[in-house]
């Protein structure tokens, strides 16, 4: 089945410092990656659409100078959070769209998530 | 909020026993799916059900949705202690964009 891996699994880093986590496909090519934030014992919160060679939409509420979404190549997604504070602190998980299928129409494969936590 | 409702919110049962969720949502859609994830965890796929199904079933997992209703539930038969998770159901509005908007997930717990 399709894969999609996240690294790294768990970050703690301090006040005011950049963090990158980092969504593959490891097995197929995604056109369409998208990243949800979730905070404990609360659902998963849509925060980006990210697409190969273009410029990600962010949904409403969510700080794209804060939240820097690259998708460089059809494999690889990276969610940069820009100067993280206590409050950024949550579970960021990613999932992927094979090249081809209409996202959304069909299932999307979900990352392992990223757990950080800020100082 | 984007999110639909779920409930209950928490649900305890014991094993061998049938769990029910349910899941309701405000836009017309294209698709809705469930998903269940373990504690801290990724999540799992479970099973797809499209706007013009009214059920559907894999394994002990059977699912329904009424559109008039906008409303599904997901019914699993003879639970099990290695059930214990959280159960999230997500819709794909239909003509519009391809995205997951999540309900607020339904905590089970079976026990042994």
């Amino acid at each position: 089945g399709a894969v999609v891996s996240q690294h790294p699994s768990r970050v703690i880093c301090k006040s005011g410092t950049s963090v990158k986590i980092e969504c593959r496909s490891l097995d197929f090519q995604a056109t369409t990656m998208f990243w949800y934030r979730q905070f404990p014992k609360q659902s998963l919160m849509l925060m980006a659409t990210s697409n190969e060679g273009s410029k990600a939409t962010y949904e409403q509420g969510v700080e794209k100078d804060k939240f820097l979404i690259n998708h460089a190549s059809l494999t690889l997604s990276t969610l940069t959070v820009t100067s993280a504070h206590p409050e950024d602190s949550s579970f960021y998980i990613c999932s992927a769209t094979p090249a081809g299928l209409n996202g959304g129409t069909d299932t999307q494969y979900f990352g392992p998530g990223t757990r950080l936590t800020v100082l | 909020s984007q999110q639909g409702e779920e409930d209950p919110q928490a649900l305890s049962i014991q094993e061998g026993e049938n769990a029910t969720m349910n899941c309701s949502y405000k836009t017309s859609i294209n698709n809705l799916q469930w998903y269940r994830q373990n504690s801290g965890r990724g999540l799992v796929h479970l099973i797809l059900i499209r706007s013009n199904e009214r059920e559907k079933h894999s394994g002990r997992l059977r699912v329904t949705l009424d559109t008039s209703k906008k409303s599904s539930s997901l019914l699993i038969t003879a639970s099990r202690a290695a059930d214990t998770a959280s159960y999230f159901c997500a819709t794909v509005r239909s003509g519009g964009y391809n995205k997951l908007i999540f309900g607020a997930g339904t905590r089970l717990a079976v026990h042994p």
